[in-house]
């Protein structure tokens, strides 16, 4: 059973520019959730997706955005980048039965 | 929102020592309480879960506790080994039609051989 895919693993890009990160969950799961890692701040919750439908949304700025689609990938979306975004971004997904999250390896993303 | 919060932010133990970590959390309606581990440059991977209606769960040499009252729940590592040295984040959320689930700051185990 294949886990949780996330690409790209590595990213560099410049201030100012927008960054499209992709989540393929494991197959039958439908949550599908976002995190921001950085060093002081934990696991940060970015938002959440079920069916397409995003239903619980952490405390980040409109410059982050997702969406999900009918295979349950998703996408998600930082717009404007800032110095302040370079950290791991780890999807996760879950069957949405109170089960645990698996997560992916993560995307890094470094703004310079 | 959920708010977990995580204590210590560090823990070294000798080997073979038992190792605590604790959690308190504010929403009364979480339900479901999952502890991660996550190894240097590795992601987090769930080693133990509990539901609000078990007081306690054992898993070999990891347990864990949960107080709904005081909305408080553990982590305990018994006979630790150098490769239980990682970081370790708990997590509370209302499992069911929502997953709204919030981390703990995590804490830095070290185990020393």
């Amino acid at each position: 059973k294949a886990g949780v895919t996330q690409t790209p693993r590595y990213l560099i890009k410049t201030r100012g520019q927008q960054v499209t990160l992709s989540c393929s969950p494991i197959s039958g799961h439908r949550s599908v959730s976002w995190y921001q890692q950085t060093p002081g701040q934990g696991l940060q919750f970015l938002f959440e997706y079920f069916s397409e439908t995003q239903r619980n949304k952490g405390n980040f700025p409109g410059r982050f955005s997702g969406r999900q689609f009918s295979n349950s990938r998703s996408e998600m979306n930082v717009s404007t980048l800032e110095l302040g975004d370079s950290a791991l971004y780890l999807c996760a997904s879950s069957s949405d039965r109170g089960q645990g999250y698996t997560f992916g390896s993560g995307t890094r993303l470094t703004v310079v | 929102g959920e708010n977990v919060e995580q204590h210590p932010s560090t823990l070294s133990v000798q080997e073979g020592d038992s190792a605590v970590i604790k959690c308190t959390y504010s929403d009364s309606a979480s339900n479901y309480f999952p502890w991660y581990k996550q190894e240097l440059g590795k992601r987090p991977q769930l080693i133990i879960d509990i539901r609000s209606n078990v007081g306690e769960k054992k898993d070999q040499r990891i347990a864990v506790t949960l107080n709904k009252t005081a909305k408080h729940f553990s982590l305990h590592i018994t006979e630790t080994q150098p490769e239980d040295s990682a970081v370790y984040f708990c997590a509370a959320s209302r499992a069911g039609n929502n997953n709204d689930m919030r981390f703990g700051a995590g804490t830095r185990l070290t185990v020393k051989p």
